[in-house]
Formats: C-alpha cells, sequence, structure tokens
C-alpha cells in the first residue's frame, strides 16, 4: 500500500534562516506531487505540484521553491524564511494525469512557525 | 471571495443529531472532493463526485452533487464524537489540481 511521510512534524525557525521540508512517497511510481499551505481559516492553497522529476509547476508568487530530485521525494525549500510563510504544510500526492478524476492522498503535514 | 465558499463555517451539534455542509462553487463543478481533517493532521479522503446528482455514501456520511446550482452537500446522520473534525470540500481545477473551500469545523457534543 502507498504511503506519505512528511518530515519534520514540526518546526520554529527564525525570520531570515534558510528551510527545508521533505516530502517521500512509498509504494508508488511516478505520482503527481503536491504542495499546499494552510493558514489559519483559509483554505489549503496550492504552492507547487509536479509531474515527474525535475519538473515543477509554481502555482503561486512566494518566498519559497520547490524541488524533486528524486520520483519520491518533493521538497519545499526557502532561502529567508519570513514571518508570512508561517503555516501548516502539506504533501499530497495522486496518480499521473490523464486518466480522470483521481483523489489527493495527503501527509500528515508540517506545522512551521516562524519567529 | 473564495472559489469555493463552505457554510456553515462552524456547529456544534448534539451527539445523534443530524447535519449538513454545504459547499458551492463560483464556477462549474467538473469533479468534487470531501475531506476530513483533525486539527494538525492531514486530510483523510471521504468521497469524490463527479456526475451532476450523483449521491455517494460511507457509513453514516452521505454526499451529493447539484452539478446545476454547482454545489455539493455532505450530510451526517445520527452524529457521533468521532465525526469531529474539519470538513474541507474541494473541487477539480485544471490537470488535476484542487481548489478547496475554507473548511467547516465540526464538533459534536457527547
Amino acid at each position: 500500500s502507498q504511503t506519505i511521510h512528511q518530515w519534520p512534524a514540526t518546526l520554529v525557525q527564525p525570520v531570515g534562516s534558510p528551510l527545508s521540508l521533505e516530502c517521500t512517497v512509498e509504494g508508488t511510481s511516478n505520482p503527481n506531487l503536491y504542495w499546499y499551505r494552510q493558514a489559519a481559516g483559509r483554505g489549503l492553497q496550492l504552492l507547487f505540484y509536479s509531474v515527474g522529476i525535475g519538473q515543477i509547476s509554481s502555482e503561486v508568487p512566494q518566498n519559497l521553491s520547490a524541488s524533486r530530485p528524486q520520483d519520491r521525494q518533493f521538497i519545499l525549500s526557502s532561502k529567508k524564511l519570513l514571518l508570512s510563510d508561517s503555516g501548516f504544510y502539506l504533501c499530497a500526492w495522486n496518480s499521473s494525469p490523464g486518466q480522470g478524476f483521481d483523489e489527493q492522498y495527503f501527509g500528515p503535514g508540517t506545522r512551521l512557525t516562524v519567529t | 471571495s473564495q472559489e469555493l465558499e463552505q457554510s456553515p463555517q462552524s456547529l456544534i451539534v448534539q451527539e445523534g443529531k443530524n447535519l449538513t455542509i454545504n459547499c458551492t462553487s463560483s464556477k462549474t463543478l467538473y469533479g468534487l472532493y470531501w475531506y476530513k481533517q483533525k486539527y494538525g493532521e492531514g486530510l483523510i479522503f471521504l468521497m469524490m463526485l463527479q456526475k451532476g446528482g450523483e449521491e455517494k455514501s460511507h457509513e453514516k456520511i452521505t454526499a451529493k452533487l447539484d452539478e446545476k446550482k454547482q454545489q455539493s452537500s455532505l450530510h451526517i446522520t445520527a452524529s457521533q464524537p468521532s465525526h469531529a473534525g474539519i470538513y474541507l470540500c474541494g473541487a477539480d481545477r485544471y490537470g488535476n489540481k484542487l481548489v478547496f473551500g475554507a473548511g467547516t469545523i465540526l464538533r459534536v457534543k457527547s
């Protein structure tokens, strides 16, 4: 069966420090991968998605970047964190596109607090 | 305003009571997803609706899609404490990307 992991679970970082959040998927190959951010009182906002190694699409301009160095690994990064980067970050995956509607499966999330 | 509006934003129900959560889209709905989230945790997939008039049930949760009204409803029968959480609707937009509503917080009183 497929599983999705996120690391770390929680993180407290000072403003201006770098960031690296990791997401890994097991039990599937060539998944679509997604990074979302959930801010208090708001729905999930799609940040990045990837359909393959090295293929990243950004949905909103921001202080963050994403990379996909391996098929089942998705990394969210920042060189200098802002207070507004605080939130709950969720990684998700689903099957490759073109197959109709495929539900996304979410990881446990990373709570980021920028101080 | 958000593309997907959920109502109510929150509700508290007595255990055993029924409840309904609505999700209204400002755009045509092609695929509608319902997820449940415990605070501070990831999302759990509940159901996906694709066709107008489609209705799906899982245990005591039923979801319907009214394509004409661009609306979906989630109905819980005989609520239990285990139903408590945040319910989010998501709509399939272009290329398998989802947009989500702000969520409905459900509390169930014993």
